[in-house]
């Protein structure tokens, strides 16, 4: 199957910084990514739909300006949590969209001290 | 709208022995339906899915599921387990459209006991 790749996988930052999570599909065009964050032993959550060239989707009660979406090629989006937070700290995973198909990046474990 | 529900938040099971995962969707169009595994820190890998046609489905691992629709279900079996099987389960459903989104259940914790 396509692959999806998250950059870094694991993140420590300090609190009031910026984080930027890179993804990736690795051997397909994506104009279509998704956003989740995954607390412990829960589920994934959608945070925002990502289009290729367009403002992300955002679902309801995800702050948008605190977690910027970037989606600037069919193989790259961005995630940037800005002035991260203790709170903002858990596994964030991407995922990309190939037809009828979605393909999960291996995630990003922040962490914010 | 879609909803989906894994009754078993949790399933231990003793190694060789036989498993099924329990999961039932609601919707009010048609959906594609899918499995997915979830080991520690990692993640989310397809199992297997449900597109069309043959309403049971093998997938990686061993794993299979059967779509029944009158009972809006999609349960996932493995007739013998291993260790290397604990894992995160999500069942989700996503409708037809292309703008339409993967719903999730709230996963199943798969336990396996030597």
């Amino acid at each position: 199957g396509a692959v999806v790749s998250q950059h870094p996988s694991r993140v420590i930052c300090k609190s009031g910084t910026s984080v930027k999570i890179e993804c990736r599909s690795l051997d397909f065009q994506a104009t279509t990514m998704f956003w989740y964050r995954q607390f412990p032993k829960q589920s994934l959550m959608l945070m925002a739909t990502s289009n290729e060239g367009s403002k992300a989707t955002y679902e309801q009660g995800v702050e948008k300006d605190k977690f910027l979406i970037n989606h600037a090629s069919l193989t790259l989006s961005t995630l940037t949590v800005t002035s991260a937070h203790p709170e903002d700290s858990s596994f964030y995973i991407c995922s990309a969209r190939d037809q009828n198909e979605q393909f999960f990046g291996p995630g990003t474990r922040l962490t914010v001290l | 709208a879609q909803s989906v529900t894994q009754l078993d938040s949790q399933v231990p099971v003793f190694e060789e022995a036989p498993v099924e995962l329990r999961c039932n969707y609601s919707s009010s169009v048609s959906v594609y339906l899918f499995w997915y595994v979830q080991y520690p820190n990692q993640g989310l890998q397809l199992l297997l899915k449900y597109l069309s046609g043959s309403t049971l489905v093998k997938g990686i691992n061993g794993f299979e599921a059967e779509f029944n629709k009158s009972q809006t279900s999609f349960h996932l079996r493995k007739p013998s387990v291993h260790i290397s099987d604990t894992a995160e389960y999500f069942c989700a459903v996503r409708g037809y459209s292309s703008a339409s989104k993967i719903i999730f259940g709230s996963g199943t914790r798969l336990s396996i006991r030597p």
